[in-house]
């Protein structure tokens, strides 16, 4: 079963923000959530996580809404090499990681 | 620097060999993974394993099995390769714990079965 839900593309002109959405609705308390990205022919690469706060370091930030239901994922100031495949992730316990289909984010000069 | 290492980054084998795909970690991570990727599938989790000679299956096992003799190593082997184990194979580690650890990859092996 899906355990995330994302917008198969989007696009993104270079130099704006671009703002990926995720909707986990059946996370559960002790669940976190994961966003990698994935640019053709490289093994994904990891940005960043959460579990309830927002977060945010170097790549990106990461809202979590308070019902920890869905997440956004925020590249404030996008570039032609953020264009990629960036999935997100809920992890269960076990350390089991769950791999969507992701959004294919396309930026655009 | 985590880095992740696998044997081939492309690999061509007939139907019916026996493959073996290796990947080497060397930051001493307890935790090594096996996925493969396919289009439109996203990533699905085929073994992983938490220590040496420990392993657990993931979400689709069928036709493969692992091994880990040393902490640094996991290997990934299909025992007689078919057309539709034709995938893009990856390999990740990451630190053992209940915590949120990330995961390290590796470039893949882009395996074609003929």
């Amino acid at each position: 079963d899906a355990k995330t839900t994302q917008p198969p593309s989007m696009d993104c002109a270079e130099g704006r923000a671009a703002n990926l959405p995720c909707n986990h609705s059946t996370i559960s308390g002790n669940e976190y959530v994961y966003w990698y990205r994935q640019i053709h022919s490289q093994g994904p690469q990891y940005i960043i996580h959460g579990l309830k706060n927002n977060e945010t370091n170097e790549m990106a930030s990461l809202i979590i809404t308070e019902d920890r239901k869905s997440s956004t994922l925020i590249l404030p100031h996008a570039t032609l090499r953020d264009t990629a495949v960036y999935y997100c992730i809920v992890r269960v316990l076990g350390n089991q990681f769950y791999f969507g289909t992701g959004t294919s984010l396309t930026v655009i000069p | 620097d985590v880095k992740v290492t696998q044997s081939s980054r492309y690999l061509v084998k007939r139907t019916g060999e026996k493959v073996f795909l290796e990947c080497v970690q060397d930051m001493d991570h307890e935790n090594m993974f096996w996925y493969r990727q396919d289009p439109g599938l996203g990533l699905r989790l085929i073994y992983f394993s938490y220590d040496v000679k420990m392993k657990e299956k993931g979400d689709i096992p069928e036709g493969y099995s692992v091994s880990r003799e040393k902490k640094e190593r996991f290997s990934l082997i299909l025992e007689s390769a078919s057309t539709n184990q034709t995938s893009m194979y990856l390999c990740a580690s990451s630190l053992g714990g209940a915590g949120g650890n990330e995961q390290f990859f590796g470039p893949g092996t882009r395996l074609t079965v003929l």
